[in-house]
Parts: structure tokens; C-alpha cells; sequence
């Protein structure tokens, strides 16, 4: 069974750029979160689906984050215009059933740098 | 998270040594309690967890166990091998279905 999937893995952009990374879950996982990593600290959450809909977005910077996941499988975070602060990985997760039932499975993360 | 502290921050213990991780979380309501591996440069992986219905459980060399009460949780390695060395990241729901906040890690290094 293949893993949850990202792409890029790697994203080198200037700043005031757009830039977008694409997140396919484990096949039958209803439930998909994008988390941001900075450099010695934990994931912390962006925005929660639960299939298409976002349950969990309070800690999403609207002004220049937005995210989709149209047919409740496949989701993209985008970021416009990017800052040189929003430069760490960013990663995709997905399980089962919500995250107090079920495992969180990782992706590789998409490393982003904000020049 | 800000509802998950973890300490110590690093920890450094030489091989077949025991390790211990802590956790604290403030959401009494959090019912399950996963703890993450994380290798350099690579994605978070699970290697135990622990639902509120039990205080200990063991896998191997690695064992959790939670007091509610006092609303803490750790990670026990025991006969630790270099191969251990890895960030671990202990996590908590921050209610009954929610998405996890996570702690800011314990970098634990195993020397030969």
C-alpha cells in the first residue's frame, strides 16, 4: 500500500512569489491535515478536511494560505504571495477516522525556502 | 502545541541506557496519546500510543504510560541502540476527535 504522497519535495522561491504543494492521502482515509514544521519543532496544524469539508482551519493564515480538497481526496495548500518566514516543510497527513480513533500517517513533507 | 509541553529537549544517554521522555497536556478532555519518531530529514513516524482507558502499555523495548490525574505521559526506551537516535515527539488531541498539537521534541541521542 502506497503512503501518503507530496509533491514537490523541494521548493526554492523569492519572495512575494505564489507557490503550491499537492497532497495525495492513503487510499480510503477520510480525514487529511496539513501541518507546517520549523526547523527543532513539532508539526503544527494548518487546516484539518474531514473528506471535503475543512472542520479545523483556525490556525490557517487566511491573507495568504488556502487550501483545497475537491472530491474529498487530493488536497493543495497555496501559498500567495509567500514571506521569507514561511520558509520550512510542510507536511501532508491523513487516517482513517479523526485523530483521536485512528493513526496519523505521515508524508515526506515538501520543503519550502523563501528567498 | 501550546497544550503539550515535553522535556527534556534534548537527552543524551549511552547506549543500553534507559530513556524517558515527559509530556504534559492541559485539555482534560484528550483521550489518546500518540508518541512520533522522527529521523533526520524524514517523515514522523508512530511507534507507540495510548488511549485513556489504560495506563501502561508496553511494545518491545519501548512502553507509555499515563497518569489522567495528573494529566502527564511518558515514553520509556529501555536497552537503547544507536539506531534510537531520532527526534521523538510526544502529542495529544486537543479534545475527543480533534487533530493533534504536538510537543516541540526531544532530540535523543544514543552513543555507542
Amino acid at each position: 500500500e502506497a503512503g501518503v504522497v507530496q509533491s514537490p519535495r523541494y521548493k526554492i522561491i523569492e519572495k512575494k512569489q505564489p507557490v503550491a504543494f499537492w497532497c495525495n492521502p492513503i487510499s480510503g482515509h477520510n480525514t487529511l491535515y496539513w501541518y507546517l514544521q520549523n526547523l527543532g519543532q513539532g508539526p503544527e496544524l494548518l487546516i484539518r478536511y474531514e473528506n471535503e469539508e475543512a472542520v479545523d482551519d483556525s490556525q490557517l493564515p487566511k491573507d495568504r494560505f488556502s487550501a483545497e480538497r475537491l472530491k474529498g481526496v487530493d488536497s493543495t495548500l497555496k501559498i500567495q504571495p509567500a514571506e521569507l518566514g514561511d520558509s520550512a516543510v510542510y507536511l501532508c497527513a491523513s487516517s482513517l477516522g479523526p485523530s483521536g480513533r485512528s493513526e496519523q500517517f505521515f508524508g515526506p513533507g515538501t520543503r519550502l525556502t523563501v528567498l | 502545541g501550546e497544550n503539550v509541553e515535553q522535556h527534556p529537549s534534548t537527552l543524551s544517554v549511552q547506549e543500553g541506557d534507559s530513556a524517558v521522555i515527559k509530556c504534559t497536556y492541559s485539555d482534560s478532555a484528550s483521550n489518546y496519546f500518540p508518541w512520533y519518531k522522527q529521523e533526520l530529514g524524514k517523515r514522523p513516524q508512530l511507534i507507540i500510543d495510548i488511549r485513556s482507558n489504560v495506563g501502561e502499555k508496553k511494545d518491545q523495548r519501548i512502553a507509555v504510560t499515563l497518569n489522567k490525574t495528573a494529566k502527564h505521559f511518558s515514553l520509556h526506551i529501555t536497552e537503547t541502540q544507536p539506531e534510537d537516535s531520532a527526534v521523538y515527539f510526544c502529542a495529544a488531541p486537543r479534545g475527543q476527535g480533534y487533530a493533534l498539537n504536538f510537543g516541540k521534541g526531544t532530540s535523543l541521542l544514543v552513543t555507542p
